[in-house]
């Protein structure tokens, strides 16, 4: 069964240093999202990414953020110059088009750890 | 604007007791889907169940059963004999059924089951 996957599934970074996580959507796919849990608290919504633009974001995802889809498979989120409270679980989702609802796949997440 | 509440932070049962997670969500749509996710100690996203707003036939599935009153705004989900693979913290989440149809997450409930 296809399903989304994410790399690393653990990154530890320095105060300020840029980080990029990585996703691989299904391959039919063609909506996708990015989604932020900081530990123990509710899953947060950051932004939604569709013919290789943003479609909506949240008040989260500031010029800190970006996301690109760089190649016909891979669908990045980078995060310029990171800060302590960027320490969470990112999930990256994603979901076809042509149906009444577009149903939501999500990756294992990865767990970001800012030092 | 959307809004998810869960007002139960957490909930401990002993095993094969019946225990109702209760969810109570906002929205001026007529039309949206309703989500329980389930997230395990590992950390990844299991989905559960989506109804849409026009479907408020109770659902059972095993010893999972889900209410839906739009009355009351509210979808409620039973575990029938918990167990303790049963623990876990538990979202539910709203979607509305138009734009990229971004997922709402209420705070979570976490179940505790204990044998």
């Amino acid at each position: 069964e296809p399903e989304v996957t994410q790399t690393p599934s653990h990154q530890v970074t320095q105060m300020g240093q840029e980080v990029i996580l990585r996703c691989v959507p299904i391959s039919n796919h063609l909506y996708f999202y990015w989604y932020r849990q900081i530990l123990g608290q509710k899953v947060e919504f950051l932004v939604s990414f569709y013919n290789n633009e943003i479609s909506e974001k949240s008040e989260i995802f500031d010029d800190q953020f970006s996301v690109e889809r760089p190649d016909g498979s891979n669908f990045t989120l980078k995060i310029r110059s990171t800060k302590l409270e960027d320490s969470a679980m990112y999930f990256c989702a994603s979901s076809k088009p042509g149906q009444l609802y577009n149903e939501q796949f999500f990756g294992p997440g990865t767990r970001l750890t800012v030092l | 604007a959307q809004k998810v509440t869960q007002a139960q932070t957490e909930i401990s049962v002993v095993e094969k007791e019946d225990v109702t997670l209760d969810c109570v969500y906002e929205t001026r749509d007529t039309t949206y889907y309703l989500f329980w996710y389930k997230q395990p100690p590992s950390g990844e996203l299991v989905f559960l169940i989506r109804r849409n707003s026009f479907d408020e036939q109770n659902e059972i599935s095993g010893r999972y059963s889900w209410n839906f009153q739009k009355s009351t705004s509210s979808f409620n989900f039973t575990i029938t004999a918990s167990q303790v693979v049963d623990s876990a913290v538990y979202f539910c989440a709203l979607s509305l059924n138009t734009g990229f149809q971004k997922l709402v997450f209420g705070t979570g409930t976490r179940l505790l089951v204990s044998p």
